[in-house]
């Protein structure tokens, strides 16, 4: 149980083009769904955390007309990254909390994002 | 402010024990967890420590002291595949994680 999917795993494009990512939980309901982001050797750094059918509270630091949070049912949320410039490109990773074992977090596989 | 340390690279041999140490300050406590990730991936989740002392799931132990602030993760019978980041995370009265920085685990042969 507790799994959590993210599409696509990999995605390339070029600077100022959109990308939108997916995050679903599986087999359970996602009451909250959290947004990182993390470059190569360094800590996850928390973007945002969302709710189901409320806006998303984002971290200091982190753009919010840059990167938009859609929560909009108990299983999927996205981020899309707006006019993404080559430093945006990392590893994106959702991760999930759902209504049974309110207090862990599971992760999606995470995304790789490269903006040329 | 908030402050999870933990040491940033650690060797061990395989078959051996090695145990990962934890320290943290936050505001406030609601748990705290452990998390494998491997090169390249997501984390995933080892264990989860809410009241004081020792959990134990098959290989892998951890154990915590809240009066401490304190927490270990205990890996025995050590595999090549244990090579990974492991990561320390305390939820505070907000509910939200705080992490560490990760130890990078590296087994030898």
């Amino acid at each position: 149980g507790a799994v959590v999917s993210q599409h696509p795993s990999w995605v390339i494009c070029k600077s100022g083009t959109s990308v939108k990512i997916e995050c679903r939980s599986l087999d359970f309901q996602a009451t909250t769904m959290f947004w990182y982001r993390q470059f190569p050797k360094q800590s996850l750094m928390l973007m945002a955390t969302s709710n189901e059918g409320s806006k998303a509270t984002y971290e200091q630091g982190v753009e919010k007309d840059k990167f938009l949070i859609n929560h909009a049912s108990l299983t999927l949320s996205t981020l899309t990254v707006t006019s993404a410039h080559p430093e945006d490109s990392s590893f994106y990773i959702c991760s999930a909390r759902g209504d049974t074992h309110q207090e862990t977090q599971y992760f999606g596989p995470g995304t790789r994002l490269l903006v040329l | 402010g908030q402050n999870i340390d933990q040491p940033t690279e650690m060797t061990a041999t395989e078959g051996a024990i090695v145990q990962i140490n934890c320290t943290y300050q936050t505001s406030g406590f609601n748990g705290l967890f452990w998390y494998q990730q491997h090169a390249g991936e997501a984390p995933t989740f080892l264990s989860y420590n809410v009241l004081d002392g020792l959990e134990e799931k098959g290989r892998f132990s951890s154990f915590l002291s809240r009066s401490k602030g304190y927490s270990y993760l205990l890996l025995k019978e050590l595999q090549m595949k244990d090579s990974a980041s492991d990561l320390c995370a305390v939820m505070d009265s907000n509910y939200q994680l705080i992490w560490g920085a990760g130890t990078k685990l590296i087994i030898k042969p």
